[in-house]
């Protein structure tokens, strides 16, 4: 079973636009992830916001949570053909080390 | 080493032959998790060490699923006559310690039954 769902399951833009992909999930957390998957390679953790925070960003990358909805926000700013990729947001079930991961965002952009 | 390793990177299986999955975590790396993907879906969690204790295995589809860590390093899925439902890409991933935040993945092992 998978805690997350992200939203929407495929997004195509165009480069330079911004991307926001969504992430819902059921229980409590200690903390949220998001990950990047590049076809037929392992997943790279992008981000971590723990439950305390609101807001955090890297880089392009600006991630929100609302504890109060269970829900997440990724936005990629100025969007690259790069980051043509399925980004997944993971969850860890309020004091398990494991992650449940959601089944993913596809992110298509469009030079 | 560097990164996350796993060996073989494409494996096919004819169906009810044994398969055995390596990992290499990076060096000191305490915990270490198994996930299974299938094509277009997110990994699913199989099971979970921290050094050579299994502390969770309630991922583990099947008594055919079996996972060890002997020494607290390397680790080695194994599955037993395997079936076409298995076939999927078995992913690694390792974390310094609980507080670390985010995994280190490895590439994956692709798995085929055929």
């Amino acid at each position: 079973s998978q805690q997350g769902e992200e939203d929407p399951q495929a997004l195509s833009i165009q480069e330079g636009e911004n991307a926001t992909m969504n992430c819902s999930y059921k229980t409590s957390i200690n903390n949220l992830q998001w990950y990047r998957q590049n076809s037929g390679r392992g997943l790279v953790h992008l981000i971590l916001i723990r439950s305390n925070e609101r807001e955090k960003h890297s880089g392009r990358l600006r991630v929100t949570l609302d504890t109060s909805k269970k829900s997440s926000s990724l936005l990629i700013t100025a969007s690259r053909a790069a980051d043509t990729a399925s980004y997944f947001c993971a969850t860890d079930m309020g004091g398990s080390e494991k992650l449940v991961f959601g089944k993913g965002t596809k992110l298509t952009v469009n030079p | 080493g560097a990164g996350v390793s796993q060996s073989p990177r494409y494996k096919v299986a004819k169906r009810g032959q044994d398969v055995a999955l390596r990992c290499d975590p990076i060096s000191g790396h305490v915990s270490l998790f198994w996930y299974q993907q299938a094509l277009g879906q997110g990994p699913e969690f199989l099971t979970y060490f921290q050094n050579e204790a299994q502390l969770d295995k309630s991922g583990l589809p099947s008594d055919r699923f079996f996972a060890e860590r002997p020494e607290g390093s390397v680790s080695t899925l194994k599955i037993q006559r395997t079936q076409q439902e298995d076939s999927a890409v078995y992913l690694c991933a390792s974390s310094p310690n609980r507080d670390a935040g985010g995994y280190t993945f490895g590439s994956g092992t692709r798995l085929t039954v055929v």
